[in-house]
């Protein structure tokens, strides 16, 4: 069973959109974070959470927005959507001071 | 800040042949965890090595890698390459009790037949 669940797998918008990408992680653990990978950039840290609280923001555009109702969920809001933001964007977890991170299997986002 | 690089893109390798891929970094803190992360195609990342001790030599399935800070490489290496261990490899760092995972750009193999 997947411990890291992301939904959906696959993502396609029109350009200009809004959409919500869904992670929830059954490991207990205490830190997430969203990575993405493209054709450009293959695997590009964005955000870490610990314990609800933003701890790294590597996203130049305030158009990605983390949301983290509760401790195992960060979803990942994008507004203002554009082509280039089509990639897949994986959402990840560890223990704080731990040293592994897990990843979930990425919605791959395709912009029209 | 800190870094990694792979210097290959693509590395292509005929079965039953030995494979290496490079991996160099840089980073100011002493306390760092390193890994070679594996993704198989449409899968996700997954760690396939890790090591934070100076010269020891580390091993997961045929897979070996020796973290030396003398010249800051921890490059991965395999005796005799198998078909099933196409995929993308990448280089990354932690810094022990940080948050971000630092990847390198990741190196493609391919084993042939």
């Amino acid at each position: 069973d997947p411990k890291i669940i992301q939904k959906p797998k696959y993502l396609v918008a029109v350009t200009g959109s809004e959409k919500i990408l869904i992670c929830e992680q059954y490991l207990g653990h205490n830190a997430m974070y969203w990575y993405r990978q493209s054709a450009k950039k293959p695997l590009e840290f964005m955000f870490s959470y610990s314990y609800q609280k933003l701890m790294d923001n590597q996203t130049a555009s305030s158009r990605f927005q983390p949301q983290s109702s509760k401790k195992n969920h960060l979803d990942l809001q994008i507004t203002a959507l554009k082509p280039d933001d089509s990639a897949t964007y994986f959402c990840a977890s560890s223990q704080v001071g731990d040293t592994e991170v897990f990843f979930g299997k990425g919605t791959r986002l395709t912009v029209v | 800040g800190d870094s990694v690089t792979q210097t290959e893109g693509l590395v292509t390798v005929t079965e039953g042949l030995p494979v290496k891929l490079n991996c160099t970094y840089q980073t100011t803190y002493l306390t760092i965890a390193f890994f070679w992360y594996v993704q198989y195609l449409n899968e996700a990342p997954q760690v396939l090595l890790r090591s934070s001790t100076d010269n020891k030599r580390t091993e997961h399935q045929g897979f070996h890698a020796t973290l030396h800070k003398s010249s800051s490489s921890f490059h991965l290496q395999k005796s005799s390459a198998q078909l099933s261990d196409s995929a993308l490899y990448y280089c990354a760092l932690r810094r022990t009790g940080g948050y971000k995972v630092v990847f390198g750009s990741g190196t493609r193999l391919l084993v042939s037949p």
